[in-house]
């Protein structure tokens, strides 16, 4: 692995089921995002972790829940899934250094119908 | 309210300079980054301004006026792989990203 790693890349899922995005990084970054990108939109924060075992609720969190049981993983869990919640969902960690540059996965293209 | 302002869309001959302002309003201010991003990619890091100034890099170069709450990419020397999005965004005193919408632009030969 070389960065940060999503899956799945594309799913079309039912509304009402459950589903949960994958985030590996092997960069040792401490904070860890998502965020999701929609047409027109910017890029809104999700959920964030500053470091392993603590999160945060960022912009648009209703309808989504994290965890963060080591520094490498930050899964993202759609409970019950809806429409609005169709979008490309991007997985970003950084370093927290004197910039704490954000690197992002490749993203994955969720469609709920 | 926080918001970050930059062109739809923009259109530059190859070859050329072309320039992608972005002004800002936020709560407070620790830092600006500019990212590419392709169409069907992730943004990628391109510039980071948290003092007065241009920052150059190659044919890419960011200024930033924080008395303005304004910014500037500039892009020299265009090519055709240069056919991108530039997202502008900005850390606040949350320390967390605010991001424009992005500038479509379009490369023509």
């Amino acid at each position: 692995i070389a960065g940060i790693t999503q899956a799945p890349t594309s799913q079309i899922l039912a509304a009402g089921r459950r589903m949960t995005l994958r985030c590996t990084q092997d960069m040792r970054h401490n904070a860890m995002y998502w965020y999701r990108q929609d047409l027109g939109l910017g890029l809104r924060l999700i959920h964030y972790s500053n470091t392993a075992g603590t999160t945060g609720k960022g912009e648009v969190p209703d309808g989504y829940s994290v965890s963060r049981a080591n520094t490498d993983d930050f899964p993202l869990t759609l409970a019950s899934a809806v429409p609005s919640q169709t979008s490309v969902y991007f997985c970003a960690s950084s370093d927290a250094g004197d910039s704490d540059t954000q690197y992002f996965g490749p993203g994955t293209r969720l469609t709920v119908l | 309210g926080q918001n970050i302002d930059q062109p739809t869309e923009m259109t530059a001959t190859e070859g050329a300079i072309v320039q992608i302002n972005c002004t800002y309003q936020t709560s407070g201010f620790n830092g600006l980054f500019w990212y590419q991003q392709h169409a069907g990619e992730a943004p990628t890091f391109l510039s980071y301004n948290v003092l007065d100034g241009l920052e150059e890099k190659g044919r890419f170069s960011s200024f930033l006026s924080r008395s303005k709450g304004y910014s500037y990419l500039l892009l020299k020397e265009l090519q055709m792989k240069d056919s991108a999005s530039y997202l502008c965004a900005v850390r606040d005193s949350n320390y967390q990203l605010i991001w424009g919408a992005g500038t479509k632009l379009i490369i023509k030969p």
